[in-house]
């Protein structure tokens, strides 16, 4: 049980374009899901936490005109990475909040994004 | 900010225990967590601990916290070459808001 679905696993896009990623909580409900950003060799960067039927609260530096968090249902959060430039290009991983008779934090499979 | 260090590179060989260490500053830790990576794959939940406990096993994990050094470990018995992934302890604490805080991530390399 609590999985999440992340796609597309890979994306390549060019400069000046929009990227949408989607996470999906497949067998339970996820209020509050979460957006990470992994540079290589290095640990997971929060950018932004995503609360269903609300707006996202960002983490300090994290530009939210330039990632966009919709969270419309309690299985899907999606981001979009607008105008995307090179120094975008990084490994996305969203993860979600499962509750129940036990509770904790499940990642999706990630996504690269590579801007060219 | 909190800070939570791991050390960056463990090797072991196959058959051996595997210790990797984690170290933070914030002592209201609720929760910790244990989590592995494979490469180009998100993160995968291996075990947890509440801060009221001090070891916790599941099979081949043992998680061991030290409240008053602020340090959590995990073993892994009997290590095997599909255990090498990047390994990353993450904790919740109180003001935090519910957010995890992951270390900086061991990258452990079992040999034959």
């Amino acid at each position: 049980g609590a999985v999440v679905s992340q796609h597309p696993s890979r994306v390549i896009c060019k400069s000046g374009t929009s990227v949408k990623i989607e996470c999906r909580s497949l067998d339970f409900q996820a209020t509050t899901m979460f957006w990470y950003r992994q540079f290589p060799k290095k640990s997971l960067m929060l950018m932004a936490t995503s609360n269903e039927g609300s707006k996202a609260t960002y983490e300090q530096g994290v530009e939210k005109d330039k990632f966009l968090i919709n969270h419309a249902s309690l299985t899907l959060s999606t981001l979009t990475v607008t105008s995307a430039h090179p120094e975008d290009s990084s490994f996305y991983i969203c993860s979600a909040r499962f509750e129940g008779e036990d509770w904790g934090y499940t990642f999706g499979s990630g996504t690269r994004l590579t801007v060219v | 900010g909190e800070d939570v260090e791991q050390s960056l590179f463990l090797s072991v060989r196959e058959g051996d225990s595997s210790v990797i260490n984690c170290t933070y500053t914030d002592s209201s830790s609720t929760y910790l967590y244990w989590y592995k990576q494979e490469p180009g794959a998100g993160l995968q939940l291996l075990t947890y601990i509440f801060s009221n406990m001090d070891m916790k096993q599941d099979q081949r994990l043992t998680v061991l916290l030290n409240k008053k050094d602020k340090h959590l470990s995990l073993r892994i018995a009997d290590t095997q070459t599909g255990d090498s992934a990047i390994y990353f302890c993450a904790e919740i604490f109180t003001g935090g808001g519910n957010k995890l805080t992951f270390g900086t991530g061991t990258q452990l390399k079992v040999e034959l």
